[in-house]
């Protein structure tokens, strides 16, 4: 199995800029997730999908960022306009969710954002 | 809700010597607990998880930890380090609801 992708592997953008940062689950797994880490606050879970719908948003931090996973194959997480303070490593994690903590979260390499 | 605390941001162990990490964690119902791996530019890696059933877990790599309720502690160990073992470790804890809330993480360095 080719593990989660994640694409690109680095963004550097200027502030105001739109950033779209992409992730292809493991096949078969039903669970998708989104997180930021950073020094400051470590790993933040951002939004997670189950079978392709959101179900919790609740740490997506402000309306600039938005989430959609079309399809069982595919997400992407975008920043619009991005800032400074974007500027972080995003993780997506993938999961086959069978039940309440049973299941493993397996992580993609990262995409590293700086916003200048 | 779940959270957990990780003690210690940095530990520095000779190789060959015992590594443990500590994790505390707070949980409203019977927790399920993890720890992750991160190696430099790279993902997080399961190392070994506590769900239900025996209070020592062992996980890959030669980590073990275990559960104890009663302390409220699920503690990272492997007896022998290896230059390998430097990296970044992560406690986390779910509950029913499928979100994992992370520690803070500990950075591991191991020294010839």
């Amino acid at each position: 199995d080719a593990g989660v992708i994640q694409s690109p592997r680095h963004e550097v953008t200027e502030m105001g800029q739109e950033v779209t940062l992409r992730c292809k689950p493991i096949s078969g797994h039903n669970s998708l997730f989104w997180y930021r880490q950073t020094m400051m606050r470590g790993l933040e879970l951002l939004i997670y999908f189950n079978n392709n719908v959101p179900i919790d948003d609740s740490g997506m931090p402000e309306d600039r960022f938005s989430a959609k996973m079309p399809n069982a194959s595919f997400s992407t997480l975008k920043i619009q306009p991005s800032e400074p303070r974007d500027s972080a490593v995003y993780f997506c994690a993938s999961s086959l969710l069978v039940g309440p903590g049973t299941d493993t979260q397996y992580f993609g390499p990262g995409t590293r954002l700086t916003v200048l | 809700a779940q959270s957990v605390t990780q003690l210690g941001s940095h530990v520095s162990v000779s190789e060959g010597a015992l590594v443990l990490l500590r994790c505390n964690y707070s949980s409203s119902v019977p927790p399920y607990l993890f720890w992750y791996v991160q190696y430099p530019n790279q993902g997080l890696q399961l190392l070994l998880k506590y769900t239900t059933g025996a209070t020592l877990v062992k996980g890959i790599n030669g980590f073990e930890a275990e559960f104890k309720k009663s302390e409220t502690s699920f503690h990272l160990t492997k007896p022998s380090a290896h230059m390998s073992d430097a990296a970044e470790y992560f406690c986390a804890v779910s509950g029913n609801d499928y979100k994992l809330s992370f520690g803070a993480g500990t950075t591991v360095t191991v020294r010839a």
